[in-house]
């Protein structure tokens, strides 16, 4: 059984850098027929991606974020991090890692994700 | 980035009755369509993908339809554990998008 944890402090001063890992277990993040997603949301609202990576290193991510954000992966430790620098109190919300799935015939979808880990961006 | 516009945002019904919850794309996504439900406190969990594949472990009671722009969810029972929020979200293009959640309320 697959299963995602994140773990990182839940407070972040404004204009620092989040910092948030998703540990992998129960299969490989080396796997190249998957990608490793960060997707949050704030209180209350729905849910916004962040971006992703694959095996391979490739990376995609927001058009809003792509500024400031870096996803990364420790494959020695099965990990893969999320770093967001010059937060604001806008970016506080619950992140999620998750895994992309599925690729029969391009279709993609988050089969496996992390319980979420609130992050509140305050002084 | 492709827009995903779901309706309505709330729907009130009761156990036992048939809902229906669209979402449109703001461009053609072919199938590339996928449905979540979450519960408060909870992550999403995939009910359909594929437009109208059905997830495994999930009851057959969720069906999903549709392509191109058009896209529908529909429980024909609604059971208690139904009730709850549910967002699609398109696997076409880059950047992944999801729609604005459709609450199901106990009416």
């Amino acid at each position: 059984q697959v299963r995602l944890q994140e773990s990182g402090p839940g407070l972040v001063k404004p204009s620092q850098t989040l910092s948030l890992t998703c540990t992998v277990s129960g299969g490989s993040i080396r796997s190249g027929i998957y990608y490793w997603t960060w997707i949050r949301q704030p209180a209350g609202k729905g849910l916004e991606w962040i971006g992703r990576m694959y095996a391979s290193g490739t990376t995609d991510y927001s058009s809003s974020l792509r500024s400031r954000v870096t996803i990364s992966a420790d494959s020695s430790k099965n990990q893969f991090s999320l770093r967001l620098s010059s937060v604001t109190a806008a970016d506080t919300a619950v992140y999620y890692c998750a895994r992309g799935g599925g690729g029969d015939y391009g279709h993609y979808y988050f089969d496996y994700w992390g319980q979420g880990t609130p992050v509140t961006v305050s002084s | 980035d492709i827009q995903m516009t779901q309706t309505p945002s709330s729907l009130s019904a009761s156990v036992g009755d048939r809902v229906i919850i669209t979402c449109r794309a703001s461009q053609t996504i072919s199938t590339y369509l996928n449905w979540y439900q979450q519960k408060p406190g909870k992550a999403p969990k995939l009910l359909i993908y594929a437009a109208s594949s059905l997830q495994s472990g999930v009851p057959s009671r969720f069906t999903g339809s549709g392509s191109g722009t058009d896209f529908s969810l529909a429980i024909s029972s609604l059971q208690p554990d139904d009730f709850t929020t549910y967002y699609c979200q398109q696997s076409h293009s880059i950047p992944r998008t999801f729609g604005q959640g459709t609450t199901v309320e106990t009416k």
